[in-house]
């Protein structure tokens, strides 16, 4: 099935640093989602992104949903422990299916 | 704590066999998609139901059948199972008029 382009698939990182990471399709979205699945659970939503050019933050996160409504990045400042896991970002159009990424593992260097 | 609950956690079948997954979502979530999500991929969308009506349908074959009902539990139904069925099972309500899906823990279903 479909899957959205993610990048970088994996990051190591210093805990307090910046991470950045970004999603790409080839069709349009409505809506943009931002999820964090942890190992053995369900993805968590970060974040939900409704229109183009909407910059969102919840916390340290900060999204945004590309101009083009083909892209969009997300964005965690100081890095902290608890922020291991798998990012995915999810694309909607209308009120179906959420197409998935590929995910972003991060990883958290001691 | 998620308002979405799923049972089993963990299931083992053998090829040909039939599985029922469950779902409860959480009250006022009227659409509730199922996923599959294969080791190191995104979820998959399975199919969709919005008041016991399935509206939306993913690359999946027949075998792969759903119910919902109306105290908002559901139902994922894999007939005549696979090796390549083996995967985690990921259940997702959201209340109408909303985009955020709120996910269950999922079952992760082995198949031998």
């Amino acid at each position: 099935g479909q899957q959205l382009n993610q990048s970088p698939q994996s990051m190591f990182i210093q805990e307090g640093e910046d991470v950045s990471m970004n999603c790409t399709s080839s069709s349009i979205f409505n809506t943009w989602l931002w999820y964090k699945q942890d190992p053995g659970e369900g993805p968590v939503l970060l974040i939900a992104l409704y229109k183009a050019g909407e910059l969102t933050s919840n916390g340290r996160l900060t999204a945004q949903f590309g101009i083009t409504r083909k892209d969009s990045f997300l964005n965690i400042s100081a890095s902290i422990p608890s922020d291991v896991g798998i990012y995915f970002c999810a694309g909607n159009f209308g009120n179906e299916k959420l197409t998935f990424g590929t995910g972003t593992r991060l990883t958290i260097i001691p | 704590e998620t308002g979405v609950t799923q049972s089993p956690t963990h299931l083992i079948k053998t090829r040909g066999q039939q599985v029922t997954l469950r779902c409860s979502s959480q009250s006022g979530h009227n659409t509730v998609s199922w996923y599959q999500q294969a080791l190191g991929q995104g979820p998959q969308f399975i199919f969709q139901y919005y008041r016991e009506e399935e509206n939306g349908r993913g690359n999946f074959p027949p075998r792969f059948s759903g119910l919902q009902f109306p105290n908002y539990s559901s139902e994922l139904n894999v007939n005549a199972l696979e090796l390549d069925d083996s995967a985690l099972y990921l259940c997702a309500s959201r209340p109408t008029g909303e985009a955020g899906y709120t996910f269950g823990s999922g079952t992760r279903l082995t198949v031998v």
